[in-house]
């Protein structure tokens, strides 16, 4: 069966800092992946999303980045973390696009 | 107009009670539609897909209103374990990605 994990599942980063949230997904090949943030109070947005390795679209402009180095791998970046960059970061996969999502566990993010 | 609109709720109601949740959406061009289900703190899970002919799980009863543009879900007995928040899901067919609704809130008291 497929299963799919990110890390870390919290942390604390400064204002200024840069950030990495690595999500793998196994069990399955090809994989359309994710990243979504919610933020306290709201809904989900789509922030990136791949259809295959090295394809990313970039759904909001912002300070931060995704890749897609692996087949199963995921990696959400930040050069430099803002205050409104906190929130509840999830990747997601798909096998097919608009179809059944599935979420790893979550990341929570505070900027401070 | 909102792609997917919810009521946030909350929906108090008491164990045992019945419960329904509408959900609207604005692309009449829509195909595909879901229920999650999100614990606080926790990542949303597929409580289950919404079928034209409507569908039922257990307790739970899905519907799909083309002709209005809604669909809702429905609980039944419900239990404390249900206390979660409710998040109805459409797929954009232009863009073919999922559109979430922001959620409704369902506390189940003893």
């Amino acid at each position: 069966s497929q299963t799919i994990h990110q890390w870390p599942a919290t942390l604390v980063q400064p204002v200024g800092s840069p950030l990495s949230l690595e999500c793998t997904v196994e069990g399955t090949s090809n994989p359309n992946l994710y990243w979504y943030r919610q933020a306290a109070g709201r809904g989900l947005q789509l922030l990136f999303y791949s259809v295959g390795i090295g394809q990313i679209s970039s759904e909001v402009p912002q300070n931060l980045s995704a890749s897609r180095p692996q087949d199963r791998q995921f990696i959400l970046s930040s050069k430099k973390l803002l205050l409104s960059d906190s929130g509840f970061y999830l990747c997601a996969w798909s096998e097919v696009l608009g179809n059944t999502i599935y979420f790893g566990e979550g990341s929570w993010l505070t900027v401070v | 107009r909102k792609e997917v609109e919810q009521d946030p709720g909350p929906f108090n109601v008491p164990e045992g009670a019945t419960v329904a949740f509408n959900c609207t959406y604005s692309n009449s061009a829509s195909q595909s539609f879901f229920w999650y289900r999100q614990d606080c703190r926790k990542e949303p899970k597929l409580l289950m897909s919404v079928y034209s002919s409507g569908n039922e799980d257990g307790r739970f009863t899905a519907q799909l209103n083309r002709a209005s543009q809604y669909i809702s879900l429905l609980i039944r007995d419900s239990k404390l374990s249900d206390s979660a928040t409710y998040l109805c899901v459409v797929n954009s067919p232009n863009t073919d990605k999922l559109i979430f609704g922001t959620g409704t809130r369902l506390q189940v008291f003893p």
